[in-house]
């Protein structure tokens, strides 16, 4: 059973960069035909799609966050990781990692549990 | 404000049919498939319906989906207490970006 767990800071300064870790159990990153992505969901309020990451290293993110964000992948450690560049109280969020399987259809098909970031002085 | 339009409440007794509609446009529900997930009360999203309509193993047949031109409809009948939770449309758009809709809290009255 794939699992994945998001690790790192609960607590960033403002305009200090925001990095967050998911480690993937139960599988190999580097196998099969997904993307690695970042979503992430402020308290009371929906979900935002930040970007996407393939093993190959090919990239996507959400045009209005793409000056500040950066999507990694370590296949020897089995992680993906995101950074958040120059961030405010608005980028305060449960941030979730989420694997994406596409082929004859694409979905979120495996979530981790997501971790709350607070920016705050 | 999310590109993909959903109601932000819906609301049934027990055993009645709910419908939540997710509205886009040309270049994400009009030329992309939609799949829907179902939030519980501090949970991770779970995947609901894939591929406008398929529901995935272990996902009772009383969940249906259904799109038509730029708009998509999530279905859920003989409505049960523990279908309370948030639900979520989403689909990419034609330049590669993951979208959301904003969100509908369903309530079993």
């Amino acid at each position: 059973q794939v699992q994945l767990q998001e690790s790192g800071p609960g607590l960033v300064k403002p305009s200090q960069t925001l990095s967050l870790t998911c480690t993937v159990s139960g599988g190999s990153i580097s196998s099969g035909s997904y993307y690695w992505s970042w979503i992430r969901q402020p308290a009371g309020k929906g979900l935002e799609w930040i970007g996407r990451i393939y093993t190959s290293g090919s990239t996507n993110y959400n045009p209005s966050l793409k000056s500040r964000v950066t999507i990694s992948v370590d296949t020897s450690k089995n992680q993906f990781s995101l950074k958040l560049s120059s961030v405010t109280a608005a980028d305060t969020a449960v941030y979730y990692c989420a694997r994406y399987s596409y082929g004859y259809a694409g979905y979120f098909d495996y979530w981790g549990q997501g971790t709350l970031v607070t920016v705050s002085s | 404000q999310s590109v993909l339009t959903q109601p932000p409440s819906a609301s049934g007794t027990p055993g009645q049919r709910v419908t939540i509609s997710c509205s886009g446009s040309s270049s994400n529900i009009g030329s992309n498939t939609v799949n829907w997930y179902q939030q519980l009360p501090g949970t991770a999203p779970k995947l609901l319906i894939y591929s406008n309509n398929q529901r995935p193993s272990g996902v009772p047949d009383r969940f249906s989906g259904s799109k038509s031109g730029t708009s998509a409809s999530l279905a859920i009948s003989g409505l049960q207490s523990e279908d309370e939770a948030d639900y979520y449309c989403a689909a990419w758009d034609d330049s590669l970006n993951g979208l959301f809709g904003g969100g509908t809290k369903l309530t079993v009255l």
